[in-house]
């Protein structure tokens, strides 16, 4: 197993250009979460889809879109980028016990630089 | 409010040394509490989950404890080495809503 794969590592925007953030999981986990993590912070969740179809806010979602067309896939949206928007970004699942904070398997992060 | 202090907010020991990292909650009702290794670069990974009857749990090197009275837990690392270099997150989650509450971490550097 892959397990959480986050595509690309990096990425320098300018401000107003968009970009999505893609995320697999191959553990067939029908929990999936998007975290942003700035420094010296904790981790704050963005969004987070309990099942292919069904997504639902989190603690920060200003800014970002997501969609759940499958139970492997879970991508980000940024729309207009801003510099508040530059932060690293994880993708983490989590499996099928019915309840969202069963263990969180993370990718590796998506490093983003928005000038 | 729920929220999850850790301390200290860095820490450096020599390699061999053992050290003791605190996670301070306030997340109610308490579900279950994890703690996290992050590397440098890295997503966390899990090092242990208690739930409210456990209180204490082991992963080789690593203990953890949970005090569900006094809201606290600790993550002892024995004998440490280099390789435990890298940020130790604590995570407590809320048993009614499943909120999810992540502390900002500890740094650990262990010096050879």
């Amino acid at each position: 197993n892959a397990g959480v794969t986050q595509t690309p590592k990096f990425r320098i925007l300018k401000i107003g250009q968009s970009m999505t953030l893609q995320c697999a999981q191959d553990m067939n986990h029908n929990y999936m979460y998007w975290y942003r993590q700035d420094p010296g912070m904790g981790l704050k969740l963005i969004y987070y889809s309990v099942g292919a179809g069904i997504t639902d806010k989190g603690e920060v979602p200003n800014g970002y879109n997501v969609s759940r067309s499958t139970t492997e896939d879970f991508p980000l949206r940024l729309e207009l980028a801003a510099p508040s928007q530059t932060s690293v970004y994880f993708c983490a699942s989590s499996g099928t016990s019915g309840r969202m904070s069963y263990e969180q398997y993370f990718g590796p992060g998506t490093r983003l630089t928005v000038t | 409010k729920n929220q999850v202090e850790q301390s200290p907010q860095s820490l450096i020991i020599l390699e061999g040394k053992n050290c003791t990292l605190q996670c301070n909650y306030t997340v109610s009702p308490f579900s279950n509490l994890r703690w996290y290794k992050q590397d440098t670069g890295r997503g966390p990974v899990s090092l242990t989950i208690m739930t409210f009857s456990e209180n204490t749990k082991s992963n080789g090197r690593y203990t953890a404890t949970l005090d569900a009275d006094t809201k606290q837990s600790s993550l002892h690392i024995t004998a440490s080495q280099l390789s435990d270099s890298a940020s130790y997150i604590c995570v407590v989650s809320a048993g009614r809503d499943d909120k999810i509450i992540f502390g900002k971490g500890t740094r650990l550097h262990i010096l050879p």
